[in-house]
Parts: C-alpha cells; structure tokens; sequence
C-alpha cells in the first residue's frame, strides 16, 4: 500500500516552455501532498505543501508564480514549471502521507527535467 | 530552529561488517522520526516511523531506535544491496518535515 506514481519520469523541454508535472497517489486519498526539489548528491528540498481543494503553501524563496501547484483531487497534485530556464533543471519528488494522524510521507519516483 | 543533521556522511564497510548511522535532530516537540532509503535517481523509500524514545523498529537487516536526542540506524552484517542513501526527517506536527543531509552507505563485496 501507499504508492504515489510520477510522471513524466524524464522531460526535457527548451527555455521558456512550461513543463507539468503529474503526482499521483495510487491506493489512498492524499489529502496533502509535498514538492520537494533535489539537487546532486544533496538532501530534499521542501518546496510547498499542497491541500486539495485549496491554495498551496509555498516555502521561502520559492516563486510561486514560477511553480504552479494544483491540488485538484485527493488523488491528484500537479506541479507546472512556467517559463523554465536551465537553472530550474533538477530532479523534483513529490510525497503523500496517508492521513492526518498518520505522519509519515510516501515518495513518488521523482522527475528529472532537463531544460536546454 | 529545527535541525537535523547526519552522521557519518559517507560510510563504505565490507560484506557482512555491521555498523551505525547516526541522527540527531533538535525539533522542538518532535511528533515522528522518520528513516528512508533512496537509491540514485529514484524517489526515497520508506523505511521506519519512530515516535518516541526508548521504541526500536526492525526490517530485515535493519534497526532503528531513537533517544531523546538522536536515532541510531543499525546495518547487521549488510549486503551489496544496502548500498544506498539513507535520509532521517523529523516533524514537529506532520507537515513540516525537516530532512538530514543523509548517509551514503557504501558496501563492498
């Protein structure tokens, strides 16, 4: 149980094009879901935290115009990256946990977007 | 501020030789502990949740077990297979989860 899926895996798309980002949760109603960004051989970075049906909450120095979060469904969290440039090439992880009293989060397998 | 920091940083040990990884953390009304695994280019894997001091976790060749102050990640007699990172988090409330720099475990064969 607890599987959340990505897709796409990888992405490669050309500066100035938007990019989405799929996260799903499989098997349970995720009714929060987390971005997290990481760099090569560095930890997670928390981007935001997103609740269905309302805004998502964005971490400091996170442009929220630039990463657009939908959290349209209980089973469903898209990130858009818009206006990608190549610094905004990374590996991007999204999680779930399974319900409120239930603390742990659950990972997706990640995407690498590569932008040129 | 919370912080969670990892000990050591790289670690390679030989088939069968056991050892620790260390977590240490100061979050202030610490809920869970959290370890996971994560293999390169791939999302982590979940491994333990740890909610208070004195509970020890066991999966396969793994141990964990936390203090007031820290979590000990025990590897007995590791495979190549555990190579891997591994990442310990903590939370205050379950939203916000503060991750460790992680441990890269090498083991040779």
């Amino acid at each position: 149980g607890a599987v959340v899926s990505q897709h796409p895996s990888r992405v490669i798309c050309k500066s100035g094009t938007s990019v989405k980002i799929e996260c799903r949760s499989l098997d349970f109603q995720a009714t929060t879901m987390f971005w997290y960004r990481q760099f090569p051989k560095k930890s997670l970075m928390l981007m935001a935290t997103s609740n269905e049906g309302s805004k998502a909450t964005y971490e400091q120095g996170v442009e929220k115009d630039k990463f657009l979060i939908n959290h349209a469904s209980l089973t469903l969290s898209t990130l858009t990256v818009t206006s990608a440039h190549p610094e905004d090439s990374s590996f991007y992880i999204c999680s779930a946990n399974t319900g409120p009293t239930r603390y742990e989060q659950y990972f997706g397998p990640g995407t690498r977007l590569t932008v040129t | 501020e919370d912080q969670v920091t990892q000990s050591p940083e790289a670690l390679r040990l030989q088939e069968g030789e056991s050892s620790s990884l260390n977590c240490s953390y100061t979050v202030s009304g610490l809920r869970g502990l959290f370890w996971y695994r994560q293999d390169p280019g791939k999302g982590p894997e979940f491994l333990f949740t740890l909610y208070s001091a004195g509970e020890e976790k066991e999966k396969e060749r793994l141990k964990a077990t936390l203090t007031k102050k820290e979590s000990f990640l025990h590897i007995t007699a590791p495979k190549p297979e555990d190579s891997a990172t591994y990442l310990c988090a903590g939370t205050d409330y379950g939203q916000n989860f503060v991750f460790g720099p992680g441990t890269r475990l090498s083991v040779l064969p």
